[in-house]
């Protein structure tokens, strides 16, 4: 079965500094891959996904996230956070024909 | 504008009483689906639709039903066999059910049962 894990659980930054939030997957297919973003009280936003073309995948909002099945990862990550980029952030995997495995989330902590 | 639309945003119910949350999309999609969310964890695949008229259990599916008789709607009814039913629940849709497409997503229905 495939599975996704988000390594961490909350993740802080400050206005202007990197984001990097990661994710691992697990998976016996060629998968698909994607990033979601959840403001409080919302329904998800995709912010970009991967379906074996380039391994490099730009998203909305200056958002992007590298393939790399060596490391079986998918960080996601953006040069300059901004604060209407906090919010909860999901890795997805897809296990074949659109069932969809979450991760746990990362809640990313945006301060001036 | 296109979309989907869940409806109440916030919904109450005493225990022991059957509820029934709505939602709607017309974005023209073929499969629709149904997600739990608890805190601190991912969504959870209650129940899922590939074309009208047929529907499938998910991995939570113990205490809920659907029906889907339009293409546009995926009603989901939280009975009272459902052990824990406060929770935020997601509808979402896709093109169809090819894995390279992804899911769009409702604004959520927050159940409280008290």
């Amino acid at each position: 079965a495939q599975s996704v894990t988000q390594l961490d659980s909350h993740v802080s930054v400050s206005e202007g500094t990197p984001v990097l939030l990661r994710c691992n997957y697990s998976s016996s297919y060629s998968p698909s891959l994607f990033w979601y973003v959840q403001h409080p009280n919302k329904g998800l936003q995709l912010l970009l996904k991967y379906t074996s073309a380039a391994t490099l995948v730009k998203g909305i909002n200056g958002f992007e996230a590298e393939f790399k099945k060596s490391e079986t990862s998918f960080h996601l990550t953006k040069p300059s956070a901004h604060m209407s980029d906090a919010a909860e952030y999901f890795c997805v995997v897809s296990e074949g024909f659109q069932k969809l495995v979450f991760g746990t989330g990362t809640r990313l902590l945006v301060s001036p | 504008d296109g979309g989907i639309t869940q409806s109440p945003k916030y919904l109450f119910r005493k225990e022991g009483q059957n509820v029934t949350l709505s939602c709607e999309q017309n974005l023209n999609h073929d499969a629709m689906y149904w997600y739990r969310q608890d805190p601190g964890q991912g969504l959870r695949l209650i129940y899922y639709s590939q074309i009208v008229n047929d529907f499938q259990k998910g991995d939570i599916a113990e205490g809920y039903s659907v029906s889907r008789e339009k293409k546009e709607s995926f009603p989901l009814t939280v009975t009272s066999a459902q052990k824990n039913p406060t929770a935020f629940y997601l509808c979402a849709s896709s093109i169809d059910w090819a894995s390279t497409y992804e899911q769009y997503f409702g604004p959520g229905t927050r159940l409280t049962v008290t």
